[in-house]
């Protein structure tokens, strides 16, 4: 069936430093796929998406793009801060609408 | 606008006793999900209603699970008898539609379950 695999954690970065977490999947045909960012004691948000090959998502400053050829959408931003120390999640849209998810990556980020 | 509501936030219980847990979809809302989350896993469906039809329950365990969305509104998610295994956070979602442009889930803050 259909999977998801992140980056295990967790990922530990200085204010200010470069970010990536690494995502790959296995589907048949071409799902949409998405990042989810789950705040301490809050629900997951959507942080981005992408809904074809080659389309890059971005959103505050995060970006990812959809890699048909390495079946990835690599999580990245350029500047880390302190809020945005979270755990992200990455997933995919099935063929009958449903999200899998991956296991979640945490990120810490220290002034 | 108010987001997916859900209560309780959090619940302990015995094992073998019942409990329920209730979810109000945001507004205009036709797709509703039920997921459990499991500690340091992502969230797995359990269960997925298209207004009150229950279209995708294959992942719910129907022996001690149910679940309801009666008048396509609110939703309910039952164990009875809960067990050890079935501490976890229980997320509701929800969506304009399940597919095409309309499908993005918003989701819930979750209730803890924990099973002693």
């Amino acid at each position: 069936g259909d999977s998801v695999t992140q980056m295990e954690g967790p990922v530990t970065l200085s204010e200010e430093a470069f970010l990536t977490i690494n995502c790959t999947y296995t589907a048949t045909g071409y799902p949409s796929l998405f990042w989810y960012v789950q705040y301490p004691g809050e629900g997951l948000q959507l942080l981005l998406k992408a809904t074809k090959a080659d389309d890059k998502g971005s959103n505050k400053g995060f970006e990812a793009t959809y890699r048909k050829e390495t079946t990835s959408f690599h999580l990245e931003k350029g500047s880390v801060q302190v809020s945005d120390s979270a755990v992200y999640f990455c997933a995919l849209m099935d063929s009958s609408y449903k999200l899998i998810f991956g296991s979640g990556t945490r990120l810490l980020v220290r002034p | 606008e108010a987001g997916v509501v859900q209560s309780p936030r959090y619940k302990i219980i015995e094992k073998k006793q019942p409990v329920a847990f209730w979810c109000n979809p945001i507004s205009g809302h036709n797709t509703l999900y039920w997921y459990l989350q499991n500690l340091g896993q992502g969230p797995e469906l359990l269960i997925r209603y298209e207004n009150e039809e229950a279209v995708d329950d294959s992942q719910l365990p129907k022996d001690r699970f149910s679940a309801e969305r009666l008048k396509g509104v609110d939703s309910t998610l039952k164990i009875q008898p809960a067990e050890l295994g079935d501490s976890a956070v229980y997320l509701c979602a929800s969506s304009l539609d399940a597919s095409g442009k309309n499908n993005e889930q918003f989701f819930g803050p979750g209730t803890r379950l924990t099973v002693l």
